[in-house]
């Protein structure tokens, strides 16, 4: 079974402040792909980062950086120094070899930065 | 870059109507996806399309249908809209290749409210 579990539903930060997103993953299939995407006000799905299972190197992208532990199932997203513009719904999800083409979405952490 | 493209950001439909929502991608990707988006429960698969007149039921394909007659294009439809359908949908394309699975590329979404 292939399952997304993102626990936090509402987060909400003062601006500057830095801030991590939780995901936690499930599966059973040796390659799978894990990726972030974020949900601004205006609603389109955009796509920040792509990993696959076999590259456990940690990545950074400008204030965003992701954690990847396949030894408990997680990618966990931090943003440092938040701005008001990272203010959007953020999803983790999953796709396998076994799913298919599926994606798998976790329900979605909201996240607020107060100015 | 993969667009995609949804005909409609905004639908206002009465009860029992029929109701078709076009979704169109241009860069000859085979997947197709559509999903509803409801507050707390994430993204929902409605239906999904490997290949031109080829469908295959999501987690919640009561109440619908699609249509694939070309690539490019996937259309969903409310066989007779109901208000438990007001919700956002969200079409999705995807391109999977040897090198592994590329993301989905998301519409902008339609916001479907039915009265």
């Amino acid at each position: 079974a292939q399952k997304v579990t993102q626990a936090q539903t509402e987060i909400s930060v003062v601006e500057k402040e830095d801030v991590t997103l939780d995901c936690v993953y499930e599966t059973r299939d040796t390659t799978y792909y894990l990726f972030w995407y974020k949900q601004p006000p205006s609603g389109e799905l955009v796509f920040l980062i792509r990993r696959n299972s076999f590259d456990e190197q940690n990545e950074i992208s400008g204030r965003y950086s992701w954690n990847f532990q396949k030894s408990t199932s997680s990618f966990n997203f931090t943003i440092t120094a938040s701005q008001v513009v990272d203010s959007a719904v953020y999803f983790c999800a999953l796709t396998s070899t076994q799913t298919g083409n599926q994606f798998y979405f976790g329900t979605g952490t909201s996240l607020t930065v107060i100015p | 870059d993969v667009k995609v493209t949804q005909s409609s950001r905004y639908l206002v439909k009465r009860t029992g109507e029929k109701v078709f929502l076009e979704c169109v991608q241009d860069m000859d990707h085979e997947n197709m996806f559509w999903y509803r988006q409801d507050p707390g429960l994430g993204l929902r698969l409605i239906y999904f399309s490997y290949d031109v007149k080829m469908k295959e039921k999501g987690d919640i394909p009561e109440g619908y249908s699609v249509s694939r007659e070309k690539k490019e294009r996937f259309s969903l439809i409310l066989e007779s809209a109901s208000t438990n359908q007001t919700s956002m949908y969200l079409c999705a394309s995807s391109l999977v290749t040897g090198g592994g699975h590329y993301g989905y590329t998301f519409g902008s979404g339609t916001r479907l409210t039915v009265v």
